[in-house]
């Protein structure tokens, strides 16, 4: 079946810790984002990429990190310049030809010790 | 900028009656616009878009929304609610550029009682 997987669906954070979630799509879609989601907030954008090896800040890019190696995978790293850090992590993807769709994974939900 | 107001924070419904679920987009040209529903712990799933043409929409499990440009609204409506269907409704419009980045609204929380 086609789809987006995050991984892990918990993950916990050390004081001082870089973490990193995970992000997968096998539906050959060019453009994928990180969404940032605070209860009464929706969903905030963090960062997106529209190709391999390049990805673009989006409104709360301070204290996360990107990559886009592959074309199926997006991670986000959760870095120690991130204060506060727990939330609800959701990834997303289209296929960015024109305005297009996106269709997102089932979250993580970070949370610090 | 684009922004996108959903003035119910939590609406609670019998199973059975009407549902309307109100947003309001600002936005200086045609928008594109989404509604999204979201269950506890999950995702987003897609219920519906406009981005142009017939200014009512028809999407799944039997959800329908209308543009309505004077008003700048794009309000979610189903006649008769499925205890199913308790869960969090965000609305989002599209922003122009180089990228199909969204801009969501805050959300509405639905409560269905039987």
């Amino acid at each position: 079946d086609g789809g987006i997987t995050q991984s892990p669906k918990y993950l916990f954070r050390k004081e001082g810790q870089n973490v990193t979630l995970s992000c997968e799509q096998n539906l050959n879609h060019d453009a994928m984002y990180w969404y940032r989601q605070d209860p009464g907030q929706g969903l905030r954008l963090i960062y997106y990429s529209q190709i391999v090896n390049d990805f673009q800040k989006g409104d709360i890019a301070e204290g996360y990190s990107v990559s886009r190696e592959k074309k199926e995978s997006f991670p986000l790293t959760v870095t120690s310049a991130q204060k506060n850090p727990t939330a609800f992590y959701l990834c997303a993807s289209s296929p960015d030809r024109g305005f297009a769709v996106q269709y997102f994974g089932a979250g993580t939900r970070l949370s610090v010790l | 900028a684009q922004s996108v107001t959903q003035p119910d924070i939590h609406i609670t419904v019998s199973e059975g009656a009407s549902l309307e679920l109100r947003c309001n987009y600002s936005y200086g040209a045609t928008p594109y616009l989404f509604w999204y529903v979201q269950s506890p712990g999950q995702g987003l799933q897609l219920l519906l878009k406009y981005f142009s043409g017939d200014t009512l929409v028809q999407g799944i499990k039997g959800f329908e929304a209308e543009f309505k440009r004077s008003q700048s609204s794009f309000n979610l409506r189903k006649p008769s609610v499925h205890w199913s269907d308790a869960a969090e409704y965000f609305c989002a419009v599209g922003r122009t550029g180089t990228a199909s980045k969204l801009t969501f609204g805050t959300g509405t929380r639905l409560q269905v009682t039987l």
